[in-house]
């Protein structure tokens, strides 16, 4: 069974660019996740969903970043105008129902300059 | 919120030594689990445990939810265990919010 899968691995942006991040869930798993991992910290929810509806975005910087899973399973992660401060890795991960274990993809790691 | 300390923040151990990390949590838990990190690696959730004792392979989760805090203990430590150890919890939902880990290095 194929796992978590993410795209790109790695990013390098200039302040003010663009960039978007690919997640295809494991098949079958409801439940998808973005986090957002500074270095040296532990990871923080950005957003998740289940099926193709949010469930809480509360901790999504709406002005710059959005998300979507319009089908249900693979989602995309965008950030319109990059800050030194979202430099960071971005994991997605999925899981099959309440309470069910999550599976993470290796995360792009972002650096923006 | 909830938040999620853990500790020691890092530790060094020699091949064969054990070790044991801590996470305290500040509400109540209805799910806690145990990732491992390896370096610039993914996250892969070593086990859950809720309540009570769990084994897997050398790994021993001991959680007391009534005084909140959870500890992991790795027996005869391997170089290949070396990474972060993170620990998170949610209360009755699918939102986990994480620690900031326990890095450890198991030299030869």
């Amino acid at each position: 069974e194929a796992g978590v899968t993410q795209s790109p691995r790695y990013a390098v942006l200039q302040e003010g660019q663009a960039v978007s991040f690919w997640c295809d869930p494991i098949s079958g798993h409801d439940t998808l996740y973005w986090y957002q991992q500074p270095r040296d910290q532990g990871p923080q929810l950005l957003v998740y969903f289940r099926d193709e509806a949010v469930i809480d975005n509360s901790q999504l910087p709406s002005d710059r970043f959005s998300a979507v899973r319009p089908k249900g399973t693979n989602s995309t992660l965008k950030i319109q105008s990059a800050k030194q401060g979202d430099t960071a890795t971005y994991l997605c991960a999925s899981s099959g129902g309440f309470q069910n274990t999550l599976y993470f993809g290796a995360g792009t790691r972002l650096s923006v300059l | 919120g909830q938040q999620v300390q853990q500790s020691p923040a890092s530790l060094v151990l020699q091949e064969g030594e054990n070790a044991e990390l801590q996470c305290n949590f500040s509400s109540t838990a209805t799910q806690l689990q145990w990732f491992y990190q390896s370096p610039g690696g993914s996250l892969v959730s070593l086990l859950s445990n809720p309540s009570g004792t769990k084994h897997t392979g050398r790994l021993t989760s001991t959680t007391v939810t009534k005084e909140r805090r959870s500890s992991l203990h790795i027996s005869s430590s391997q170089t290949t265990d070396s990474g972060t150890y993170l620990c998170a919890i949610s209360n009755m939902g699918y939102k986990l919010t994480f620690g900031t880990g326990t890095s450890l290095l198991v030299d030869p």
